[in-house]
Formats: structure tokens, sequence, C-alpha cells
């Protein structure tokens, strides 16, 4: 059975550093990752979608890379903003199936 | 271009009754998704369906039901409401030409049943 972490659970780091995020999968057979952020009372948006295939995506200030023979998957957020205070979440997606299996997600505060 | 839209946005239900929750996209997607999403817990799929008239179950489908005679429409039916029911609910659509493409969330409906 497919468990995706993310730790740490929250994280505060002031404007302007840059941060990784981090997600680890513990079955590497997987379709594709896919991160998303979440706002309080909002639904999920999708930031960036990895292939199985591919070992990084960008858009702007984001990057993710995709390890699958050791599990694993970050996001690099460069340069951050107050505006990028938000819950990230991982999610999987297996052969076969429909199912996307999601971590419990990393609650991010950017100080201003 | 609005998107995936839920409604209703909040509703409290007492033991027992049922409800529908609504779920329009304005995308074409073909693949539509609903989720639940509980305190601290990832979020967990209760039905998809891949087009008009394909419905299936996900992880956890025990207490509801679903239907899709459009593609852009896909309720949700709570037929008898449990305290396990309370939640937040996600709907979501993707569209897949090849691969498959990112999935689009709609905002939620928060659901507590007392």
């Amino acid at each position: 059975k497919q468990e995706v972490t993310q730790i740490p659970a929250a994280l505060s780091v002031p404007e302007g550093e840059n941060l990784v995020l981090n997600c680890s999968f513990t079955d590497s057979a997987i379709y594709n990752l896919q991160w998303f952020r979440q706002d309080p009372g909002k639904g999920l948006t999708s930031l960036l979608l990895i292939q199985s295939s591919q070992r990084e995506q960008t858009s702007g200030r984001l990057n993710a890379s995709l390890d699958k023979s050791s599990g694993r998957s970050t996001l690099y957020i460069a340069a951050s903003q107050p505006g990028d205070s938000a819950t990230y979440l991982c999610a999987v997606r297996g052969f076969g199936n429909e199912k996307l299996t999601f971590g419990t997600g990393t609650r991010l505060t950017i100080i201003p | 271009n609005a998107g995936v839209t839920q409604t209703p946005k909040f509703r409290i239900l007492k033991i027992g009754q049922s409800m529908t929750l609504q779920c329009t996209q304005d995308m074409n997607h073909n693949y539509m998704y609903w989720y639940r999403q509980d305190p601290g817990m990832g979020l967990k799929l209760i039905y998809y369906s891949v087009g008009a008239g394909i419905t299936d179950k996900g992880e956890v489908p025990n207490g509801y039901n679903v239907s899709r005679s459009t593609t852009e429409d896909f309720p949700l039916r709570l037929e008898l409401a449990a305290p396990s029911q309370t939640s937040v609910y996600f709907c979501a659509s993707s569209s897949r030409t090849g691969e498959y493409q990112p999935q689009h969330f709609g905002d939620g409906t928060r659901l507590s049943i007392l």
C-alpha cells in the first residue's frame, strides 16, 4: 500500500529565503507526482506535475524534483514571499488506477 | 471561466438525514472525482468518473453514491448521514490526453453531522 509522508508538518521562514519542502513515498512504481497548495478554507491548486519519466519541473519560482528510486520529491521555492504562505501537499498516482495518494501536507508560513 | 463549482459551501445535517453535494465543471473534462479531507489526514478518494455514465468506487465509498449523467455534473449523495461523515468534501476534474493532466479542485463543502 502506497504511503506518502511530508515532513515537517509546519515550517516558518523569513521572507526572501529559499526553501525546500519534502515528500517521500513508499512504492516507487508511480505514474506521476503532483504538488498542490491549499489556502485556508479553499480547495487545492495544482502547482507542478511530474511524470514518472521526468526528473524535474519548473514554474516561475517553483522547482519540483523527483527521484523514484529513493522515493522522494522536493519542492524548491526561491525568494519566498508572504503570499507563499499556505499548506503544500504532494500526491502520487500509481499505475492502473485513478487514485491519488496524498500526503498530509506541510503548512508553510513566510514571516515578513 | 468558473472551473469547478461546488454547492453548498457549508451544511449541517442531523444523523439519518440525506443530502446531495453538487459539483459542476465548465472545462469539458472527462474525469471527475470526489474526495474527503479530515483534519490531520490526507485527502481520500470516495468515487470517481471517467466519463458520462461511468462511475467507480475509490478508497472510501461506503455511505455515498454518485451519478454522472452529463460531462459537466457529478453529484455526491449521502443517504443516511452519520457523524463519521463530518468532513470537508472536494470535487475535482481533469482531462487525459495521453498523459494524465493536473486535477482542478473546487473550494469544498464543509459538512457537519450532528
